[in-house]
Formats: structure tokens, sequence, C-alpha cells
């Protein structure tokens, strides 16, 4: 069965540096998406940045890069330079069938990463 | 913002009582998926339309219905409500097929069963 896995439920940093979040997941499909969501005290969910297992290369998206190692079946994001804005869970998600035409794709997530911005 | 549009913002209703969630997805976006955010069991897909018709469910009770219209907004029916219902609930759509690489979801509704 398809599971996603943050081992970490809270996280410090300093302002200005980066950090790792830690996600790994589990699927016996060739074909999936890795999705990873910001959700700050205001509840909403915001989209951060998404791997397909086709990718070659790491996706980026400004401050947010993803750390995808296929063989772990890893996928760690990894936020530069932190501000105090950044203070907020973090989920990571997949959706299975990503590449295939009419995939019900529907997202499993984690239980969420609370990271906390020290100034 | 997302595009994805959800109301209301919150919701306070008693118990045995009977609530609708509305969302509104991006433009374009012909998949709308509910999901149920609460604080012991994570977030939980309930269910996805596709175009007007239901194409996968997830863990939804049977006090639980949805719906996607013509114009492609979805409501969420929530019948019979119990305290443990109270959670905050999102929309999420998406494209279609191959662009299916994008998940966006709405600000959620908050509902609290008193």
């Amino acid at each position: 069965a398809q599971k996603i896995t943050q081992t970490q439920p809270g996280m410090f940093v300093q302002e200005k540096e980066a950090v790792t979040l830690d996600c790994t997941y589990d699927t016996s499909d060739q074909s999936y998406g890795l999705f990873w969501y910001k959700q700050p005290s205001s509840g909403e969910m915001i989209f951060l940045i998404y791997q397909g297992s086709y990718d070659e290369q790491n996706a980026t998206e400004g401050r947010y890069s993803l750390n995808f190692q296929k063989a772990r079946k890893s996928a760690n994001l990894v936020i530069s330079a932190s501000q105090l804005g950044d203070s907020a869970m973090y989920f990571c998600a997949m959706r299975e069938g990503s590449l295939r035409r009419g995939s019900q794709g529907n997202l499993i997530f984690g239980k969420g990463t609370k990271l906390s911005v020290k100034p | 913002d997302s595009g994805v549009t959800q109301t209301p913002k919150h919701l306070i209703t008693a118990t045995g009582q009977r609530v609708t969630l509305r969302c509104s997805p991006r433009s374009g976006d012909l998949s709308v998926y509910w999901y149920q955010q609460s604080l012991d069991q994570g977030l939980q897909f309930l269910i996805q339309y596709y175009n007007g018709e239901e194409r996968a469910k997830g863990n939804i009770l049977e006090r639980f219905s949805a719906q996607q219209f013509p114009d492609l907004h979805s409501e969420l029916n929530l019948s019979s409500l119990e305290l443990g219902d109270s959670a905050l609930y999102f929309c999420a759509s998406s494209p279609s097929g191959y662009r299916n690489t994008e998940a966006f979801f709405g600000q959620g509704t908050r509902l609290t069963v008193v």
C-alpha cells in the first residue's frame, strides 16, 4: 500500500539558515508524483513543489528544492535562507499514476513536520 | 490565491444537523477532490469527481455524499453530524490526464459540531 512517512514531528532552524525536511514514501507504482505543501497557522494548504518519478533533475522553486533519491524512496524538501514566515506545518504527499491518462490521482499525505524559524 | 474557492470558511452547527460545503475549482480543472483534516486522522482523502462523475472514493462515511455539477463546482454534503466530524474540509482541483502534476487547494471550511 502506498504510504508517506515524515519522521520529524517538529524542527527548529535559525533564520537565514537552510533546513531539510525528510520524507520517505512507499509505492509499487513506477509512475508517481511527489508534492510538498505548506500549511501556516491560518490553515490554508499552499502548494510548494512537485517532482515526478521520471524527472531526472531535482525540482526547484525559488528557495525550495526537492532532494529526490528514487532508489532510497526519499523526497526531502530543502528550504534555503529560512525566513520567519516559513514557520508552518509542512506536508509531503504522493500521487500515484501521475503520468497515466485517467489516473485517479488523489494525494496520500504524511503526518507533517512543524517547522519553527528562530530569529 | 490558488484559484480554488471554498465556502463557507467557517461553519458551526449542532449534532444531528446537515450541512453543505461548496467548492469552485480552478478554471479549466476537471477533477475535484475532497479531503478531511482532523487532529487524530491527519489529512484523509474522501472522494474525487472528474467532469461530473465520481472517480474515486476514499475514507468517506456513508453519512457524507458529494456531487459535481455541470459547471464543475462541487458540493460535499455532511448529514447526521457528530462531534467527531469537526474538522477542516479541503477541496482541491487538478487538470486532467498528463498534466496531473498540479493539485491546488482551497482555503478550507472549518466545521465545528457542537
